[in-house]
């Protein structure tokens, strides 16, 4: 079955950066991209992007350009999201998640959701 | 960037009784890249629809979804207990965006 397990929550500082991983299983991971998803707490969903595992393309969310990083390594099925210069409204519980870029379609699966908190 | 608003905010009703949710979008969404999505505390979404009308694998049949261009509506006709969430309309056809989200709680 198809699986997007996330790793564990973080606690930075502000100014410092911070890696989510989202490894895959269950499915071929290059046939599908990978989007980030956020939502801080009792907020909305605020999509900050995704990437192609088939070629690697990215595409990000205006508001993030410039702070975050997608990347994946196909050889271990697992994507990451790094975001640099955190400040404290970057809390929130980030998602990875699955979808087929082209033709375009929804994500039709979630990771876990990792939780990173931001704080001096 | 296409901005998603959806309305109401928050929706109080009774189980049994018809939801619907609004979502419009600042330009036309292409080809009906329009999706809803379920949430409960705790947990991440779930597909509902796609395609604007299109039930995902497993959903019942009581959600329905329609519309076009810049105007979608997610329908619950009955509410059932497990019914009462967050739901977010989301588009994919330009980058992809989230709506704010609609409420909806028990009377």
């Amino acid at each position: 079955q198809v699986q997007l397990v996330q790793s564990g929550a973080e606690v930075k500082k502000p100014g410092a950066s911070v890696k989510v991983s989202c490894k895959a299983s269950g499915y071929t991971f290059t046939s599908y991209g990978i989007s980030w998803v956020r939502q801080a707490p009792g907020q909305g969903l605020e999509w900050m992007g995704w990437i192609s595992a088939y070629n690697g393309n990215t595409n990000y969310a205006q508001k993030l350009q410039g702070r975050v990083t997608m990347t994946t390594d196909t050889s271990t099925s697992t994507a990451y999201m790094e975001l640099r210069s955190l400040r404290s409204d970057d809390t929130a519980v980030y998602y990875c998640a699955r979808f087929v870029v082209v033709p375009a379609a929804p994500i039709d699966y979630w990771g876990q959701g990792t939780l990173v908190t931001v704080s001096s | 960037e296409i901005v998603l608003t959806q309305s109401p905010g928050t929706l109080s009703l009774s189980p049994g009784e018809r939801a619907t949710l609004s979502c419009r979008a600042s330009q036309s969404v292409s080809s009906s890249y329009l999706a809803w999505y379920q949430q409960k505390p705790g947990q991440a979404p779930r597909l509902l629809i796609y395609g604007a009308s299109s039930r995902a694998t497993g959903i019942p049949d009581r959600f329905s979804g329609s519309g076009s261009g810049t105007d979608f509506t997610l329908t619950i006709s009955r509410l059932e207990p497990e019914d009462f969430a967050v739901y977010y309309c989301q588009q994919y056809g330009s980058s992809q965006t989230f709506g704010q989200g609609t409420k909806v709680e028990i009377k």
